[in-house]
């Protein structure tokens, strides 16, 4: 069985451009996370989302936006690009969004911005 | 205020040499996650703990949950160069979950 995918593996962008990541879970997994890794730190909680509904939200700007598809995949989209969002993201799937689950993690997409 | 703490950053062994890994919180943990992430790769789910005092083995790890529910630890035994990584341990609050800043493993063979 096919594990977390995401796409594009890498992306280079420009200050003030958006940027879209996409992720398609395990079979079967309802329940979508985005996270953003800085080098060095741990991932950072930027979204969940279940059934096609936010259900968590960390500490980033509106800037930041997501949403789940009717088969589960999910897209990240970043507006106004800074320096600062220069990152790895991972998306990561779980069966459902109920109560604290194993987190089955993609490969992320490395954003870098110049 | 709702973040995990990890001890130590850094950590160089020899090759066979035990390992053990910190995860501390202020406030009390309903539930603790355990990720390894070797470089260049993502975060693989290792153990979740849930109940006070819990210990649990896979092999040569060991992890164990608090009695108070404030922290936990991941030991493991005899430390192989395949144990190389960072280890994050991570929580669940309010439907966020909160990763600690991890521990990079470093086995000298």
């Amino acid at each position: 069985d096919a594990g977390v995918t995401q796409s594009p593996t890498h992306l280079i962008k420009t200050r003030g451009q958006h940027v879209t990541l996409r992720c398609s879970p395990i079979s079967g997994h309802k329940s979508v996370s985005w996270y953003q890794q800085v080098l060095g730190q741990g991932p950072q909680f930027i979204f969940q989302y279940y059934e096609k509904e936010e259900r968590g939200r960390g500490n980033f700007p509106d800037r930041f936006s997501a949403r789940q598809f009717p088969n589960y995949s999910s897209e990240l989209n970043v507006n106004a690009l800074l320096l600062g969002d220069s990152a790895l993201y991972l998306c990561a799937s779980s069966p459902s969004g109920g109560g604290p689950q194993p987190q089955h993690f993609g490969d992320g997409t490395r954003l870098s911005i110049l | 205020g709702q973040q995990v703490m990890q001890i130590p950053q850094y950590q160089h062994v020899q090759e066979g040499e035990d390992f053990t890994t910190y995860c501390n919180s202020s406030t009390t943990l309903s539930n603790i996650q355990w990720y390894k992430q070797r470089p260049g790769g993502h975060p693989v789910f290792l153990i979740q703990l849930v109940k006070s005092g819990e210990v649990k083995k896979q092999k040569r790890l060991t992890f164990q949950f608090g009695e108070a529910k404030k922290n936990s630890s991941l030991h493991i035994t005899a430390t192989q160069t395949t144990d190389v990584g960072t280890y994050f341990c991570s929580k669940t609050s309010y439907d966020k979950v909160i990763f600690g800043p991890g521990t990079s493993l470093s086995v000298i063979p």
